[in-house]
């Protein structure tokens, strides 16, 4: 497809267990971003990528969240011994470039539920 | 306090109305979002401006930068207008977006 995919749609898992998140951009896109959304609130920003640069991870809450975009095209969120709060809606989005005056394209989320 | 603020936080109108949502920043810009949530969960890019107005079929963006405020229209509501509209900023010459925490819209025919 044209647009931004994310992978799975939904995931349920134990806590304790690894997850990982795979998001698949727009062709050409060299900027992706990572956010978290909440339920009822806005997308907050967790981590950043200018090709397979990790640029900014300021907004990862702690270690146990980590990401790569090995080749510049594909990015992996990798989320290591999950908690009930990591609970929420994982988006990726990206972009042509990293100005201000590029828009950002979303992905239809990944939702993830804790048990 | 939030650096982007969104009213009203929910919506509810009759088919064919005008309706109008704003958003309130407290911090200088480069650009804002207007970006439509569907009740799926996938999110929609509207509008991307910097300055003025911009018009879309029925929707129509302002902001007003000297007031820190931008304003979402849209024209003969439809029930397929009903979503979530968020409202987001970029500072400077930043990538990052930061988000209000939406409007929900309800359309009812």
């Amino acid at each position: 497809g044209a647009g931004v995919s994310q992978s799975p749609r939904y995931k349920v898992t134990k806590r304790g267990q690894d997850v990982a998140l795979r998001c698949d951009p727009i062709s050409g896109h060299v900027s992706l971003y990572w956010y978290r959304q909440a339920l009822g609130q806005g997308p907050e920003f967790l981590t950043y990528f200018n090709y397979e640069a990790q640029q900014d991870k300021s907004g990862l809450p702690n270690d146990r969240f980590s990401a790569e975009r090995p080749e510049g095209s594909i990015s992996t969120l990798t989320i290591q011994r999950t908690e009930q709060r990591d609970s929420a809606m994982y988006r990726c989005a990206s972009s042509r470039g990293s100005s201000s005056n590029q828009p950002q394209h979303f992905g239809d989320g990944t939702r993830l539920s804790i048990l | 306090k939030n650096e982007v603020e969104q009213s009203p936080q929910n919506l509810t109108a009759q088919e064919g109305e005008f309706i109008t949502i704003n958003c309130s920043y407290s911090v200088g810009i480069s650009a804002l979002h207007w970006l439509q949530q569907h009740p799926g969960g996938g999110i929609v890019s509207l509008f991307m401006l910097s300055s003025g107005k911009k018009k879309h079929g029925r929707l129509i963006a302002t902001i007003n930068i000297q007031e820190k405020h931008s304003s979402l229209h849209i024209t003969a509501s439809h029930p397929r207008d009903s979503a979530v509209y968020i409202c987001a900023v970029i500072r400077g010459s930043n990538y990052k977006l930061t988000f209000g925490k939406g409007t929900l819209l309800t359309v009812n025919p």
